[in-house]
């Protein structure tokens, strides 16, 4: 069964600190892996991963995958207090497109 | 960026009735769509496949008379929980497969069964 653990559960930061949140999974034929960040609604798409050690960036936020270690991070840099939001990791495998299996997500509380 | 909607965003309804719940891709054209299910503190819990012109599939565990799912065009997909209990009160999340293969998500729906 594909599973998905974040860690750490919740982490309370000062305005410009920097966070690293962390996803390792487990997925039958591997085809992707999505952060996303979630406040009070749904959530919104902020990266997929399908290959090993190319950073993706946006902004302040970039994310990394490790696929022979079967992990990814966020990193969250110079944080803002508009960051506070539970973020996301789901894993894709091939043999069910489109079904994402997601983690129990990582509470940001970014304090002023 | 892709726009999905759902409608309503919050129902409140009495145990043993039905809801609706509707799903629409704004900009763009969905043949799949996703149904999730999210509890208080708890992550998203995928319940079912909505294929445009077929029969939706669903998850182990997921009951299909009592989540009847609809996705009539390329842009519409329904979520319909039949004889609502106070059980099935929780945050319906739907999603849309954009052309690049990513997924938006809608705003969801807080149903709340009395």
């Amino acid at each position: 069964e594909d599973k998905v653990v974040q860690s750490p559960l919740s982490l309370v930061v000062h305005e410009g600190d920097t966070v690293t949140l962390n996803c390792s999974y487990e997925v039958t034929n591997f085809r992707s892996l999505l952060w996303y960040k979630q406040e009070k609604k749904a959530p919104t798409f902020l990266f997929m991963l399908t290959s090993s050690g190319i950073e993706k960036k946006s902004g302040r936020l970039s994310s990394i995958l490790d696929k022979k270690e079967l992990f990814s991070i966020l990193n969250i840099t110079a944080t803002q207090t508009g960051d506070s939001a539970v973020y996301l990791c789901a894993v894709e495998g091939t043999d069910s497109w489109g079904k994402l299996q997601f983690g129990a997500g990582t509470q940001v509380v970014v304090t002023p | 960026g892709a726009v999905v909607s759902q409608h309503p965003s919050r129902v409140i309804c009495k145990s043993g009735t039905s809801v609706k719940i509707e799903c629409r891709s704004l900009d763009f054209q969905a043949t799949t769509m996703f149904w999730y299910r999210q509890f208080p503190k708890q992550s998203l819990m995928l319940m079912a496949t909505s294929n445009e012109g077929s029969k939706a599939t669903y998850e182990q565990g997921v009951e299909k008379d009592k989540f009847l799912i609809n996705h009539a065009s390329l842009t519409l997909s329904t979520l319909t929980v039949t004889s609502a209990h106070p059980e099935d009160s929780s945050f319906y999340i739907c999603s849309a497969v954009g052309q690049g293969h990513e997924q938006y998500f809608g705003p969801g729906t807080r149903l709340t069964v009395t």
